[in-house]
């Protein structure tokens, strides 16, 4: 199965500089990467993704880079902002659209310091 | 984004007792939903696959008899925690994908922290 692994667990960063949390994974037939923020006692929130057929994607702040060949892919979080702290999780699943599952990284817990 | 409800929020019960969690996908179709778990400062661990008018496909190590899925329309997936004990005690979060997308855009509900006592 999928195993997917993520660096660091714990990352301060000062506000207003950039963040960057990176994942490893093992199934080259995987194909579908998101990124989830987790606030405390909340659920996970999509916040960006990205298929295999796309080297990097970006919405405003946020960032994913893929190398597909290396079998590793990255946030990239910009300007960061105290509403930026929170855990984040990558994950990866397979080929065809559907049902399959996702596999999550151990998650990444962020803090921007003032 | 596609918006998932989860209820209830917070839970507190005594030991044996059971637990029902429901998960509604709001505005649009779910025939699959999955269920996780997640411990304290820990990643999400699935469960089970919800599937509509048929079985769930529970994990490896995931007892079925203690955790009741029903997937009774293509809108509402329920967990049921069965006779629960202590280390029952966690957080539980449902997800779902939009079945008319065609994309593969995965939802999570608010989530459920359950207390046994």
């Amino acid at each position: 199965g999928e195993n997917v692994e993520q660096h660091p667990s714990t990352l301060s960063v000062q506000e207003g500089d950039s963040a960057v949390i990176k994942c490893t994974y093992s199934d080259s037939a995987s194909n579908y990467f998101p990124w989830y923020k987790q606030e405390l006692g909340k659920g996970p929130q999509l916040i960006i993704d990205i298929r295999s057929n796309v080297g990097e994607k970006k919405d405003q702040r946020i960032a994913v880079t893929l190398n597909k060949t290396a079998k590793h892919f990255s946030l990239h979080i910009t300007e960061t902002q105290p509403e930026d702290s929170a855990v984040y999780f990558c994950a990866a699943s397979g080929s065809n659209f559907g049902n399959e599952k996702l596999t999550f990284g151990t998650g990444t817990r962020l803090t921007i310091i003032p | 984004g596609a918006v998932v409800s989860q209820h209830p929020s917070r839970v507190i019960c005594k030991s044996g007792t059971s637990v029902k969690i429901e998960c509604r996908s709001l505005d649009f179709q779910a025939t699959t939903m999955f269920w996780y778990r997640q411990f304290p400062k820990k990643s999400l661990m699935l469960m089970a696959t919800s599937n509509e008018g048929s079985k769930a496909t529970y994990e490896q190590g995931v007892e079925k008899d203690k955790f009741l899925i029903n997937h009774a329309s293509l809108t509402l997936s329920t967990l049921t925690v069965t006779s629960a004990h202590p280390e029952d005690s966690s957080f539980y979060i449902c997800s779902a994908r939009d079945q008319g997308s065609t994309n593969e855009k995965l939802f999570f509900g608010s989530g459920t922290q359950l207390s046994v006592l």
